[in-house]
């Protein structure tokens, strides 16, 4: 069956633009994450969508960062007014359940602010 | 705060080689742990989940094992390939946050 997607694969933006990622998890899974990837600060937790329950939003770095899950499928990582610190790669996962279950991981999308 | 360490950070060996890769986390109130391999501009192929009741899993040439209590995870790699060679993640899954803490990986090059 199809994996987790993501769109685009790879996204260059100016500062100060706004931009849009997207994810699809996989089909039936409940939960979905979004993670970053970043040189020097490796893999780091942003916003948990658990199902039908409020999100998980403590791992947002400031208020520019959103995001949303329409469905309870295909999910939208808004980042607005980026900065250059923005630049990483932005992996998305999604679990059959919430809690402590296995993540399968989508390719990721790399930003890239110039 | 849970915090997740992996040594060494890169390792390089011959085909054919059995290794070790080396996670050790701060927090013992898991419920699971999961290996991870990265290749380059890829995303993560998750290679083995061990819960927190387990104390190893196997996956073909791939063996985890886990000590909860002394917080470390050692993922063993039997007759290397270059085709192994990646980046190898290894994340936790805490009680109190509902969220994977990732360690900062062993890139692993394997030659021939």
């Amino acid at each position: 069956g199809a994996g987790v997607s993501q769109s685009p694969s790879n996204k260059v933006t100016e500062k100060g633009k706004d931009v849009e990622l997207r994810c699809d998890p996989i089909s039936g899974h409940t939960a979905l994450y979004w993670y970053r990837q970043s040189l020097g600060q490796g893999l780091e937790f942003l916003i948990y969508f658990q199902g039908n329950s409020a999100p998980d939003k403590s791992g947002l770095p400031s208020d520019r960062f959103s995001a949303e899950r329409t469905g309870g499928s295909v999910s939208t990582l808004t980042i607005q007014r980026t900065q250059q610190e923005d630049s990483a790669v932005y992996l998305c996962a999604s679990s059959l359940v919430p809690g402590p279950n296995e993540q399968f991981f989508g390719p990721g999308t790399r930003l890239t602010v110039l | 705060k849970q915090e997740v360490t992996q040594i060494p950070a890169a390792l390089s060996v011959p085909e054919g080689e059995n290794l070790v890769l080396n996670c050790s986390f701060t927090d013992s109130a898991i419920y699971n742990l999961q290996w991870f391999r990265q290749d380059p501009g890829k995303g993560l192929t998750s290679l083995l989940l061990i819960q927190s009741s387990q104390r190893e899993q196997t996956s073909g040439r791939l063996n985890a094992s886990l000590d909860k209590s002394s917080g470390r995870s050692t993922l063993y790699i039997a007759a290397s390939q270059p085709g192994d060679s990646a980046t190898y993640l290894c994340a936790v899954f805490t009680g109190t946050a509902s969220k994977l803490t990732f360690g900062t990986g062993t890139r692993l090059q394997v030659t021939l």
